[in-house]
C-alpha cells in the first residue's frame, strides 16, 4: 500500500525559505512513472494545487507561486521535497504530499499533512 | 487558469436524501474532472476520476457525471458519514491544476 508522510518545521517566520520532504513508502519513485505533488489548504480554506514533479524529474509549478517554488526528488531517501522561498504569513497552511499514482493527474493517495505557521 | 465554481456553497439535507453538487469549469476540460471528499481533521479522498469513474473502494452511491463545462456529483443516499466537504479538481489545461472552492454538505 502506496504511503506518504511529510516532515518539516512548523513554524517558519516571515522572509525565511520553507522546506518540507514527503517520504514515500509502498513504491518506488524511482521506478514508477507518476507524479508527485504538493497541495495546501490555509485554514478554514480549499485547496490549492503549489507543484508536481514527474518521475523522469520534469517540473511543474502554480505559476502563482513559480518564483518562489522548487520541487525536487531524492531517488536515493525515495523522498520529494518543497522549498518555498521568501513566506508570508498568507503562507501559513496545511501541506499536503500527495499522488495520483496511476491515475497520475488526480491525487489518489495522500499524506496526513504538515501543518506550517509562517510568524516572527 | 481554468476556474471551477462549485455549488452550492452549503447544502443541508437529512440522512437518507439525494445529494446533488455542481462544478461549472470557466472552459472546456472534456472529461476530465475528480471529486474529493474531506472530512475534519483528515486529508482529502478521492471518490471520482475523469468525471464519472469511481476510486477504489468508494461506494456506489457515488456518481459522477457530465463533460465540457458541467458536471455532477450525487450520493443517491446520504449516509451519516457522507456529510463532509466536497471539492472537484481538473487536470484538462495545467500548469496549473485548479480545485473548486467546494460544496458543504451539512446534516439538516
Amino acid at each position: 500500500q502506496l504511503q506518504l508522510h511529510e516532515s518539516g518545521p512548523g513554524l517558519v517566520k516571515p522572509s525565511e525559505t520553507l522546506s518540507l520532504t514527503c517520504t514515500v513508502s509502498g513504491a518506488s519513485i524511482s521506478t514508477t512513472t507518476f507524479y508527485w505533488g504538493w497541495i495546501r489548504q490555509s485554514p478554514g480554506q480549499g485547496l490549492e494545487w503549489i507543484a508536481s514533479i514527474f518521475s523522469t524529474g520534469n517540473t511543474y509549478y502554480n505559476p502563482s507561486l513559480e518564483s518562489r517554488l522548487s520541487i525536487s526528488v531524492d531517488t536515493s531517501k525515495n523522498q520529494f521535497s518543497l522549498t518555498l522561498s521568501s513566506v508570508t504569513a498568507a503562507d501559513t497552511a496545511l501541506y499536503y504530499c500527495s499522488t495520483g499514482g496511476e491515475l497520475l493527474y488526480f491525487f489518489d493517495y495522500w499524506g496526513q499533512g504538515a501543518l506550517v505557521t509562517v510568524s516572527s | 487558469e481554468i476556474v471551477l465554481t462549485q455549488s452550492p456553497a452549503t447544502l443541508s439535507l437529512s440522512p437518507g436524501e439525494r445529494a446533488t453538487l455542481s462544478c461549472r469549469a470557466s472552459q472546456s476540460i472534456n472529461n476530465y474532472l475528480a471529486w474529493y471528499q474531506q472530512k475534519p481533521g483528515q486529508p482529502p479522498r478521492l471518490l471520482i476520476y475523469d468525471a464519472s469513474n469511481r476510486a477504489t473502494g468508494i461506494p456506489a452511491r457515488f456518481s459522477g457525471s457530465g463533460s465540457g463545462t458541467d458536471f455532477t456529483l450525487t450520493i443517491s443516499s446520504l449516509e451519516t458519514e457522507d456529510f463532509a466537504f466536497y471539492y472537484c479538481q481538473q487536470r484538462s489545461d495545467w500548469p496549473p491544476l485548479t480545485f473548486g472552492g467546494g460544496t458543504k454538505v451539512e446534516i439538516k
